[in-house]
């Protein structure tokens, strides 16, 4: 397995644009996280694909925030009109999961800062 | 969704056991119990997990307490490169899995 990947890795943006990030999965794992994390704290969950289906978006998602996973393969995370507030580390993980519990194997993320 | 209590922080020396507490008294039946570790400018990396019975493997050891309200990460000879934010997680079994609440973790400093 070659891992998760997240591209890219910064993104320096100012407010009000749009910003596109995204995640490529380990191979043939079935279910994909999006995380935001802000320094000095854990990851916040955002959202979860199994396979093509979004089953979960946290209330912290506001509507200006998207997310793909148009083939079971790739996700991407969309940010309309950015904000100061939205600067933070995005987190991606995969997972395959069958029943059970869940092991999430995450990528090396994506480091926002709006200006 | 249940929630853990870790230390702040905490210090070992390079090549001695560290033991890193977790105290989750409302963990239900179906939880499991996941430590995961993020060392500087990474994404977190998963080192272990159980239900019930202690497990070992070539990263860790994991205590779990008999009643399960807490739990322990034991790294048998610290190094260096231990030096991470440690998150101690439950995750719930099902479809709801993976879904877990990770709070601000201990953050482990080994000194040489």
């Amino acid at each position: 397995d070659t891992g998760v990947s997240q591209n890219p890795r910064h993104k320096i943006t100012k407010r009000g644009q749009n910003v596109t990030f995204r995640c490529d999965p380990i191979s043939e794992h079935n279910r994909l996280y999006w995380y935001r994390q802000t320094l000095g704290q854990g990851p916040e969950f955002l959202t979860y694909f199994q396979n093509e289906a979004q089953l979960e978006k946290s209330r912290l998602l506001s509507d200006r925030f998207s997310a793909e996973r148009p083939k079971g393969s790739f996700s991407t995370l969309e940010i309309q009109r950015t904000e100061q507030g939205d600067s933070a580390m995005y987190l991606c993980a995969s997972s395959l999961y069958w029943g059970g519990t869940d092991t999430q194997y995450f990528g090396p993320g994506t480091r926002l800062t709006v200006l | 969704d249940a929630k853990t209590t870790q230390p702040n922080s905490m210090e070992s020396n390079e090549e001695e056991p560290v033991h890193l507490p977790c105290n989750h008294s409302t963990i239900s039946g179906t939880d499991y119990i996941h430590w995961y570790r993020q060392l500087p400018s990474q994404g977190p990396e998963y080192v272990i997990h159980g239900l019930t019975s202690n497990v070992n493997n070539r990263m860790a050891s994991l205590a779990i307490a008999e009643d399960r309200k807490s739990s322990t990460l034991i790294l048998h000879r610290a190094t260096l490169r231990d030096a991470a934010v440690y998150y101690c997680i439950l995750s719930p079994e099902g479809t709801n899995a993976g879904k877990s609440t990770f709070g601000d973790g201990t953050t482990l400093t080994v000194k040489p």
